[in-house]
């Protein structure tokens, strides 16, 4: 079974600064990696994935993230953040079968001031 | 393309009532999904259909909820009868097929009193 940890329940930030939200799974088999981000009220559109290939991974919105094998760990960042990145961030993984038996971590809030 | 849908986004009831979703995929997925989001927690799988077929129903409390989907599109989830620990947002999800990422509807948002 796979599970996922994401360590931090809240990060602020200022507008304009780098940010860090991490992500480190556990899993006995290869896996395929997602962030997704939840605005309020609304589904989860994905940000990004990792499949194969290249560890650093870019997604929409200016965020990318990277894979570390070896820490088990895949970290979604982001050079400056705006007000509007203000949402919920869920990292995920499945078994590299496929992308069915998504298991998601309990989030993380990144609120973003001016 | 047009998203997810679902419907009510909002419900209130009472425990013991008895209470429906409704999500209507993106065309052409073959593949839909329930989830189960409790405040503070990630989303959680209920079940997974492929066409009008169940693969994954192993975390579903079939002790009260149910689901189906009619000639593979639309999809129904039923609780009966609801209990406190049922308020949630249960968000449905399709995808083309087990290879495609998921796409999310909004969500009906439940509220047990």
């Amino acid at each position: 079974a796979q599970s996922v940890t994401q360590l931090d329940s809240q990060v602020p930030v200022f507008e304009e600064a780098p940010v860090e939200l991490r992500c480190n799974y556990s899993s006995s088999v290869s896996v395929y990696l997602f962030w997704y981000v939840q605005y309020p009220n609304q589904g989860l559109q994905l940000l990004l994935k990792y499949l194969s290939g290249s560890t650093l991974v870019k997604g929409i919105n200016g965020f990318e993230a990277e894979f570390n094998k070896s820490q088990t760990s895949f970290h979604l960042r982001k050079p400056s953040v705006h007000i509007s990145d203000t949402a919920e961030y869920f990292c995920a993984v499945t078994p590299n079968t496929g992308f069915q038996k998504l298991v998601f971590g309990t989030g993380t809030r990144l609120l973003v001031s001016p | 393309e047009a998203g997810v849908a679902q419907s009510p986004r909002y419900k209130i009831i009472e425990k013991r009532q008895s209470v429906a979703f409704w999500c209507n995929p993106i065309s052409g997925h073959a593949t839909l999904y329930w989830y189960q989001q409790i405040l503070g927690q990630g989303p959680k799988l209920l079940i997974q259909f492929q066409n009008n077929g169940v693969v994954d129903d192993s975390q579903l409390p079939k002790d009260r909820f149910s689901a189906e989907r009619l000639k593979g599109v639309d999809s129904t989830l039923k609780i009966q009868p609801a209990k406190l620990e049922d308020s949630a947002v249960y968000l449905c999800a399709s995808s083309l097929s087990t290879d495609s990422p998921l796409h999310f509807g909004n969500g009906t948002r439940l509220t047990v009193t």
